[in-house]
């Protein structure tokens, strides 16, 4: 079983850059027919999609966070990781890290994921 | 406001069944087959418990059921068991643009 596990810090500063990063273990960032997600949770609040990077680089992005997110990869540390600049209060969150199983091109369900990490956004 | 409806909470007695719902459009639930259903309990990492709408997981219960019916898919627990008791939320397709959404949880309560 993959297994994943989220780290950054738990409170950051209004309009600085939330930073995570994704560490991978049992399994490998650049196995095929997988993309590596970012979701989040505010708190009382259903779960809201952030992004998704494949092995090769490409990303997509929930276009209502597109302008401040960026999702990146690094395969020798099997990571991957998460910038969210220009954060408000909005931003507070418990944010997962998940494996999504891709079956012929489409998102088929979340196999693995991290146990979330909360981050608060506060001065 | 999420994008998937979900009753807040659900409850029932040690071996009855229940159903939780969860109600989405046309754009997602009602036209792919990529409803997944997944079981949350606290401090722990969501697991996986239905996918493609029916099926389940190596591993999982078969006491767990997955059905849809237009815009609304179900999971149904069966012979329901003290460990059930958790947050269970539902997933969808939605579409090239939207990617996924997420319903927004529902309690389970074990009597």
């Amino acid at each position: 079983q993959v297994q994943l596990q989220e780290s950054g810090p738990g409170l950051v500063k209004p309009s600085q850059t939330l930073s995570l990063t994704c560490t991978v273990s049992g399994g490998s960032v650049s196995s095929g027919g997988y993309n590596w997600n970012w979701i989040r949770q505010h708190p009382g609040k259903g779960l809201e999609w952030i992004g998704y990077i494949y092995s090769s680089g490409s990303t997509y992005y929930n276009p209502s966070l597109k302008s401040r997110v960026n999702i990146s990869v690094d395969a020798s540390k099997n990571q991957f990781s998460l910038n969210l600049n220009s954060v408000t209060a909005a931003d507070t969150a418990v944010y997962y890290c998940a494996r999504c199983t891709i079956a012929m091109a489409f998102p088929n369900f979340f196999e693995d994921w991290g146990q979330g990490t909360l981050v608060t956004v506060s001065s | 406001q999420s994008a998937l409806t979900q009753p807040a909470s659900v409850s029932g007695s040690p071996g009855q069944s229940i159903t939780i719902s969860c109600t989405g459009t046309s754009s997602d639930v009602g036209s792919y087959k990529l409803v997944s259903w997944y079981q949350e309990h606290p401090g722990k990492a969501p697991k996986l418990m239905i996918y493609e709408v029916t099926k389940r997981p190596s591993g999982v219960s078969n006491r767990f059921t997955g059905s849809k019916s237009g815009n609304t898919a179900s999971l149904t627990i069966s012979g329901l068991q003290a460990e059930d008791e958790a947050n269970y939320f539902c997933c969808s397709y939605a579409g090239s643009r939207t990617y996924v959404v997420f319903g927004g949880g529902t309690k389970v309560t074990v009597l």
